[in-house]
């Protein structure tokens, strides 16, 4: 079975600074999707980004970036230039393909505080 | 925009009862799924749908059942609620594309009394 680890419960980043989130996940599998989530107070869950796993390059989203390392089975994100508003649960997750449907599996999130 | 509707933000229960969360997606997306959200757990799949009257468990079905009957609508039924059924429950949905996202609903916070 797939499994998604953060083993960050909680983190903390004074504003316009730089934090990486860690993320690492367990598959035999060796295509694959992966994403970050943010859940921020109102409870919405917004996709933050996403990396197919067959490829290479680390995918990017203004200031959201991840570090894939596949044979690590390694997913991190970073935000660069904190903001207030980045404030929120992040959650990594894991998919892959099926027959059918495109199931996803969480890991058990960290919280970000951003300081002002 | 996709809109992922959840008929309830809070509930309160009571040990026995038949609940049911209602679920409606506005974007014809053949998939819709139900978590459940625990400190320190995460998300968790409890029932998932790839096409109307079809359902397969997920993850933590026990307890649990669902109804599809129209592809917009997917219901999430507790037959007895328990106290270790109150949580925080989340309706998405998604398309069957293979790099499709999923749009989440805003969550039903319940409590079983």
């Amino acid at each position: 079975a797939q499994t998604v680890t953060q083993s960050q419960p909680e983190m903390s980043v004074q504003e316009a600074e730089t934090v990486t989130l860690s993320c690492t996940y367990d598959t035999s599998e060796s295509d694959y999707y992966l994403f970050w989530y943010k859940q921020p107070p109102s409870r919405q869950m917004i996709l933050v980004i996403r990396q197919e796993a067959y490829k290479q390059q680390n995918a990017t989203e203004n200031r959201f970036s991840v570090n894939f390392q596949k044979a690590a089975k390694s997913f991190s994100l970073k935000i660069s230039d904190s903001q207030l508003g980045d404030a929120a649960m992040y959650f990594c997750a894991y998919r892959r393909f099926m027959e059918y449907g495109n199931k996803l599996v969480f890991g058990a999130g960290t919280i970000l505080r951003v300081k002002s | 925009d996709v809109k992922v509707t959840q008929s309830s933000r809070y509930l309160v229960k009571r040990t026995g009862e038949k609940v049911f969360l209602e679920c409606v997606q506005d974007m014809d997306h053949e998939n819709m799924f139900w978590y459940r959200q625990d400190p320190g757990l995460g998300l968790r799949l409890i029932y998932f749908s790839y096409d109307v009257k079809m359902k397969e468990k997920g993850d933590i079905p026990e307890g649990y059942s669902v109804s599809r009957e129209k592809k917009e609508r997917f219901s999430l039924i507790l037959e007895s609620a328990s106290t270790n059924q109150t949580s925080m429950y989340l309706c998405a949905s998604s398309s069957d594309r293979a790099n499709e996202k999923l749009f989440f609903g805003s969550g039903t916070q319940l409590s079983v009394l």
